[in-house]
């Protein structure tokens, strides 16, 4: 069984400049959900991908925007970045059943925003 | 965005000693869920709940849903080196879709 990977691993961007962010879900998942973790603190919900549609997002401004592909993979877009976008994004996934409340993480991807 | 409060937020313990933590909430939560972090990687689920009072445990560690709903506990005995790292609750509420509200972690150091 294959687990959540995520990429890339790591990204330097300039502010106001644009980023794409990539998931794949584990085997048998079909719900997708993101998270920003800033340094010293617990990840916070960005939003969650269900059958390729959004179900459900967090306090975050339009410019974070996502994708979720037919093979359940996602992607997390960020516009005009900003110096405290620098954080780890996490990715993860669940069955989207009544179990979805467990939720898998990647191992993340830490993007720093100069 | 609202976090859930965890006690203590460091601890230092000696190899082979149990260890308590908590996490506490203003609002009820219907799942409760431990997750440990590790430096550099994602959190890995460690023990999901789904009712008040239940009591779970995975190996050496043991977490408990409180009456309340507003609370849980995590237990880990007899501690070792690998169990380094921090430790995050994150429940879920219902009605929230599958968002996961996490907590402000515990970092668990162990000494030899």
């Amino acid at each position: 069984e294959t687990g959540v990977t995520q990429s890339p691993t790591h990204l330097i961007k300039t502010r106001g400049q644009q980023v794409t962010l990539r998931c794949s879900s584990q085997s048998g998942h079909n719900t997708v959900s993101w998270y920003q973790q800033a340094l010293g603190q617990g990840p916070q919900f960005i939003f969650q991908y269900y059958r390729e549609e959004e179900n459900g997002r967090g306090n975050f401004p339009p410019r974070f925007s996502g994708l979720q592909f037919p093979n359940y993979s996602s992607e997390l877009n960020v516009n005009a970045l900003e110096l405290d976008d620098s954080a780890l994004y996490l990715c993860a996934s669940s069955s989207g059943t009544g179990m979805s409340y467990e939720q898998y993480f990647g191992p993340g991807t830490r993007l720093t925003v100069t | 965005g609202q976090q859930l409060n965890q006690n203590p937020q460091s601890m230092f313990i000696q190899e082979g000693e149990d260890v308590s933590m908590n996490c506490t909430s203003s609002s009820i939560f219907n799942t409760w869920l431990w997750y440990k972090q590790d430096p550099g990687e994602g959190p890995v689920l460690l023990i999901a709940l789904y009712k008040a009072g239940e009591l779970t445990s995975n190996g050496r560690l043991t977490a408990q849903f409180g009456i309340t709903r507003k609370d849980s506990f995590l237990n880990i005995s007899a501690s070792i080196p690998s169990d380094v790292g921090i430790y995050f609750c994150a429940g879920h509420r219902t009605g929230t879709a599958s968002k996961l509200t996490f907590g402000t972690g515990t970092r668990l150091q162990v000494t030899l």
